[in-house]
């Protein structure tokens, strides 16, 4: 298994520009995930989806786009690219951790690093 | 005020010393309280995780909840340079999504 693959790794827009960053996991995960992590703030949630045809907005949903067409893939689209917009890109999927329970562990791509100028 | 506050750090160690990394929160509908591992330019992987209040050991790893007083804790025993990362605290309602919250990550330094 691949686990979690995103591309690209790296990538430079100009404010105003709008692009697509491509997740997909092999591991037949229902749930998944996209965050950003900026310096010294942990991970803030943008958006997630809990099956294919179902997605959800985190805390950090604004200027952000998200679609779940398979369960595989899981884009997240930026439009009108700002400097705020600058940051590392982790999506994420995962499955019930617990049986019984409802948690679940978390596996995570290796994350794109966008810069926006 | 955030709802997971960790020290960022830099927590540097020598090789072999017990490493220490706490974080408190104020949502007291977590339950379930997971530590993750992040070497540089990676992305987090999950090292400890563990349901309501009470330890929990893995090799040299311990995990303690604490949720009368909103901390938790990890312990890293016998510390080796291969430790250095930033450590994640993460916290979830156990609610539908699964949703995780953060803490801000402590960087940790292991010196031979």
């Amino acid at each position: 298994n691949a686990g979690v693959t995103q591309t690209p790794k790296f990538r430079i827009l100009k404010i105003g520009q709008s692009m697509t960053l491509q997740c997909t996991q092999d591991m037949n995960h229902n749930y998944m995930y996209w965050y950003r992590q900026d310096p010294g703030m942990g991970l803030k949630l943008i958006y997630y989806s809990v099956g294919a045809g179902i997605t959800d907005k985190g805390e950090v949903p604004n200027g952000y786009n998200v679609s779940r067409s398979t369960t595989e893939d899981f884009p997240l689209r930026l439009e009108l690219a700002a400097p705020s917009q600058t940051s590392v890109y982790f999506c994420a999927s995962s499955y019930r951790l617990q049986t019984g329970g409802s948690t679940y562990e978390q596996y995570f791509g290796p994350g794109t690093r966008l810069t926006v100028t | 005020q955030k709802e997971v506050e960790q020290d960022p750090g830099p927590l540097s160690v020598p090789e072999g010393a017990i490493v220490s990394l706490n974080c408190t929160y104020s949502n007291s509908a977590f339950q379930y309280f997971m530590w993750y591992r992040q070497y540089s330019r990676k992305g987090p992987e999950l090292l400890m995780y563990t349901y309501s209040s009470g330890n929990k050991e893995d090799g040299r790893f311990t995990a303690q909840v604490d949720k009368s007083s909103k901390y938790i804790s990890l312990f890293i025993r016998d510390s080796q340079p291969s430790d250095s990362a930033t450590y994640l605290c993460a916290m979830s309602a156990g609610a539908a999504g699964n949703k995780l919250t953060f803490g801000g990550g402590t960087r940790v330094l292991v010196k031979p």
